[in-house]
């Protein structure tokens, strides 16, 4: 086990409606980062959160939102929901060091998105 | 931008023969991880290379890092049902890990 717990694991919604999919940290780490992985692909980079800060975004719209907390878990926020936003996203905890990723990523089992 | 591809992207093996899939990234990286993915799981770390020319083994695992630090390869020797799943490397670009595609494995026992 990595010691990183995601919820909800699954979840269903409908085109255009909102979710907040939420992540808890491997103890000590300070970094979180958010994959979104389609089926059958590699996981995409969606972005980073060092110490409560943004520290890098992929080619994600800005409707993908994200926080990270004093105690470092996270959260992902997605608006207006689109079909394609179906996928496993994947929260990585890592110890970054002024935010440059150097080790290893230890990612929770995922929240299974489905949107109708 | 920065791009890592993999290959094969499927390979389907009986048990006990070898295995190999190789990763090759567009620039040089400064390190280079591998993942192994279950199916209906989530990627699990199995190492980290570092050094020009590495080679590092777990049991029936060699990991082997370029020495150009462009490209790298995973050798599973005598495969095992347990092997299983999909294998991705990963290469850092500054504050990111970059995904390679992947490759599934498949074990015909």
């Amino acid at each position: 086990e990595t010691g990183v717990t995601q919820s909800p694991t699954h979840l269903i919604k409908t085109r255009g409606q909102q979710v907040t999919l939420r992540c808890s940290s491997q103890s000590g780490h300070n970094t979180v980062s958010w994959y979104q992985q389609a089926l059958g692909q590699g996981p995409q980079f969606i972005f980073q959160y060092y110490r409560e800060e943004e520290n890098g975004r992929g080619n994600f719209p800005p409707r993908f939102s994200g926080l990270q907390f004093p105690n470092y878990s996270s959260e992902l926020n997605v608006n207006a929901l689109e079909l394609d936003d179906s996928a496993l996203y994947l929260c990585a905890s890592s110890l970054g060091l002024a935010g440059a990723n150097t080790g290893e990523l230890f990612f929770g089992e995922g929240s299974r998105l489905t949107v109708l | 931008g920065q791009q890592v591809m993999q290959i094969p992207q499927y390979q389907h093996v009986q048990e006990g023969e070898d295995f190999t899939t190789y990763c090759n990234s567009s620039t040089t990286l400064s390190n280079i991880q591998w993942y192994k993915q279950r199916p209906g799981g989530h990627p699990v770390f199995l190492i980290q290379l570092v050094k020009s020319g590495e080679v590092k083994k777990q049991k029936r695992l060699t990991f082997q890092f370029g020495e150009a630090k462009k490209n790298s390869s995973l050798h599973i020797t005598a495969t095992q049902t347990t092997d299983v799943g999909t294998y991705f490397c990963a290469g850092p670009r500054t504050y990111k890990y970059i995904f390679g595609t992947g490759t599934r494995l498949k074990v015909l026992a």
